[in-house]
């Protein structure tokens, strides 16, 4: 079964520092990983989607690694601001399955 | 365009009641999906539908909770003999499920389920 794990549970951060949030998977076999991001009381935003084959995407001031063989990526929110406090989740999708496999989330507070 | 919505928003219930959450998708999405996020975790895999069909049934922890989609569009998870343990935001999620690419999910709001 796959199991996904987010570090650290929650940040708080000073307005304008770069924001860097792991997410960590058993399992190398994926179709892709997605980036989600939960204010409270709402559902799920995507952000962003790296396909298996690729290492990287990029939206903005946000930017996201995939390295599969090691079973990690990384979301980087570059210059953060108070509107980016909010729970980001990592997801993976297995090939042939469509269910992700969600982790528990890095809440973020941005302090002005 | 309209958003994958999510009805009621909050539902409170007394254990043992029945209840049916409802989920109207995207348009033109075939795919829809059923999550379960308990306080503090990621959202848990309950249900897919491909059209009419539930493709994967996997997630339902057990046989009080059945969901359909009659028509292939709208969706009703339905939970009989509600227990404390079914307290839970209930996610939603449709997606257009084309062959060969990356399959976006687009999520509702989420129904808050209360058992007391």
């Amino acid at each position: 079964k796959q199991e996904v794990t987010q570090i650290p549970a929650a940040l708080s951060v000073p307005e304008g520092e770069n924001l860097v949030l792991n997410c960590s998977f058993t399992d190398s076999a994926i179709y892709n990983l997605q980036w989600f991001r939960q204010d409270p009381g709402k559902g799920l935003t995507s952000l962003l989607l790296i396909q298996s084959s690729q290492r990287e995407q990029t939206s903005g001031r946000l930017n996201a690694s995939l390295d599969k063989s090691s079973g990690r990526s990384t979301l980087y929110i570059a210059a953060s601001q108070p509107g980016d406090s909010a729970t980001y989740l990592c997801a993976v999708e297995k090939p042939n399955d469509y269910k992700l496999s969600f982790g528990a989330g890095t809440t973020v507070t941005v302090r002005a | 365009g309209a958003g994958v919505s999510q009805t009621p928003s909050n539902k409170v219930t007394e254990k043992g009641k029945y209840v049916e959450l409802r989920c109207d998708p995207i348009s033109g999405h075939t795919a829809l999906y059923w999550y379960r996020q308990s306080l503090g975790q990621g959202p848990e895999f309950l249900i897919y539908f491909q059209g009419t069909g539930a493709a994967d049934d996997s997630g339902l922890p057990n046989d009080r909770f059945f969901a359909v989609r009659p028509e292939g569009s709208v969706s009703t998870l339905k939970i009989q003999r509600t227990e404390r343990g079914d307290s839970a935001v209930y996610l939603c999620a449709s997606s257009l499920s084309l062959a060969g690419g990356p399959d976006t999910q687009y999520f509702g709001p989420g129904t808050r389920l209360t058992v007391l």
